[in-house]
This record gives C-alpha cells, sequence and structure tokens, in this order.
C-alpha cells in the first residue's frame, strides 16, 4: 500500500511566522502535490514537483514556496503566515501527472492566529 | 485553465435509495476523470474513474458516466449505505501530459439517513 505522511495533524502559528509543512511519500513517485482545501471550494493545487529539485505553479501559490531535495520528501513553506492561509493542507503523490491515481496524506489543519 | 463545477453541494438520501453527483467541466481536451470519497478526519480516497474513450464504467454499487458532447461526467451510487457518507470530489485533466495537473470540483457532502 501506499503510504503518504505529513509531518502534523494540527499546527497553530502566529501571523507572520515562517511555516513548514513536511510531506514523505514510500512509494518512490515521481510526482509530489501540495493542495489547500477549503469548504466549498474543493481541492485547489498550490504547487507540484515532478522530480527532485523541480516545482511548478499550480493555481494558489501566491504566499507558498516549496522544496523538493529528495525524492520522497516535498515541504511546504509559507514564508509569513497570514490568517487568511489557515485552512487544511493536503500533500500528494502519484506515478504519472494528470491521468494517474493520486495518494493522499491525511492533512495538517493550519490554524494561523 | 481548466474548470470544474459540481452539484449539488450536498445531498441527503435514504437508506437503500440511488444518490447521483454531477460535474461540468470547461476543457475539451480534458480526458481522464476520477472521482475521491473523503470520509469524515480522513484523507481522499480514489473509489472509481473513467477515461474519455469510455461511456460509462461500473463498480459494484458505483457508476460513472461521461457525455463528452456536453462535457459532463456523473456519478451514480445505488442501494446507498450509511458508510457512503461522505464528500465526494469529481475532477477533470488531459490524461498524463506533463503540466496538465487534475482539477477538482467544490466537493459534494452525501450524508445517507438509515
Amino acid at each position: 500500500d501506499v503510504k503518504v505522511t505529513q509531518s502534523s495533524r494540527y499546527l497553530v502559528k502566529r501571523t507572520g511566522e515562517k511555516v513548514f509543512l513536511e510531506c514523505v511519500q514510500d512509494m518512490d513517485h515521481e510526482n509530489m502535490f501540495w493542495y489547500r482545501q477549503d469548504p466549498g471550494l474543493g481541492l485547489r493545487l498550490i504547487y507540484f514537483s515532478y522530480d527532485v529539485k523541480m516545482k511548478e505553479k499550480g493555481d494558489i501559490p501566491e504566499g507558498y514556496s516549496v522544496s523538493r531535495e529528495k525524492k520522497e520528501r516535498f515541504s511546504l513553506i509559507l514564508e509569513s503566515a497570514s490568517t487568511n492561509q489557515t485552512s487544511m493542507y493536503l500533500c500528494a503523490s502519484s506515478l504519472g501527472l494528470g491521468g494517474d491515481t493520486q495518494y493522499f496524506g491525511p492533512g495538517t489543519r493550519l490554524t494561523v492566529l | 485553465g481548466e474548470n470544474v463545477e459540481q452539484h449539488p453541494s450536498t445531498l441527503s438520501v435514504q437508506e437503500g435509495d440511488s444518490a447521483v453527483i454531477k460535474c461540468t467541466y470547461s476543457d475539451s481536451a480534458s480526458n481522464y476523470f476520477p472521482w475521491y470519497k473523503q470520509e469524515l478526519g480522513k484523507r481522499p480516497q480514489l473509489i472509481i474513474d473513467i477515461r474519455s474513450n469510455v461511456g460509462e464504467k461500473k463498480d459494484q454499487r458505483i457508476a460513472v458516466t461521461l457525455n463528452k458532447t456536453a462535457k459532463h461526467f456523473s456519478l451514480h451510487i445505488t442501494e446507498t449505505q450509511p458508510e457512503d457518507s461522505a464528500v465526494y470530489f469529481c475532477a477533470a485533466s488531459i490524461g498524463n501530459n506533463a503540466g496538465n495537473m487534475l482539477t477538482f470540483g467544490g466537493g459534494t457532502r452525501l450524508m445517507v439517513k438509515p
């Protein structure tokens, strides 16, 4: 079974703090994704990576950056957290891109005060 | 880019009834349409998908239909059970082409009343 894990289930940070969310997958998948989930808006893609050190912007990259130094690990960085970044963050991985199953992590619920 | 709209946003049915969730997409080049189920407090998981060379696909009590001309696809759940209660997301993509990601609909909260 594919296993995708995220570093925290719940996180509370203050406005202006730098926040790191980590995701690890154990299936040697090429592709990894970071989504933000908000009620009524579905899953919106923040960034994705199709190879080590490669990254592409998704639909809502503003205020976020990412890092992929190793194939199994994909980090989402909030350079200066703001209250409108309070949300559920989901990581996913897949073998292929659009046409392959994405396997999701359990999610991190981030609250920015 | 691709835009996916999903309806209804909430759906309540009696156990044993059928449930239908509909999605429309904007990019006629999209050719891969998965459905994900997210139970309360859990991660989304793929339950069924369909590619554009197929009009319908079934897996036990769930089925997906695709109308490429009208650019819409639907999820059908028959004989609903309480464990079907969850949020369902549709998505669309231009297959495996690099740079073409999944675009998700807004989700449907299905409640099955025992």
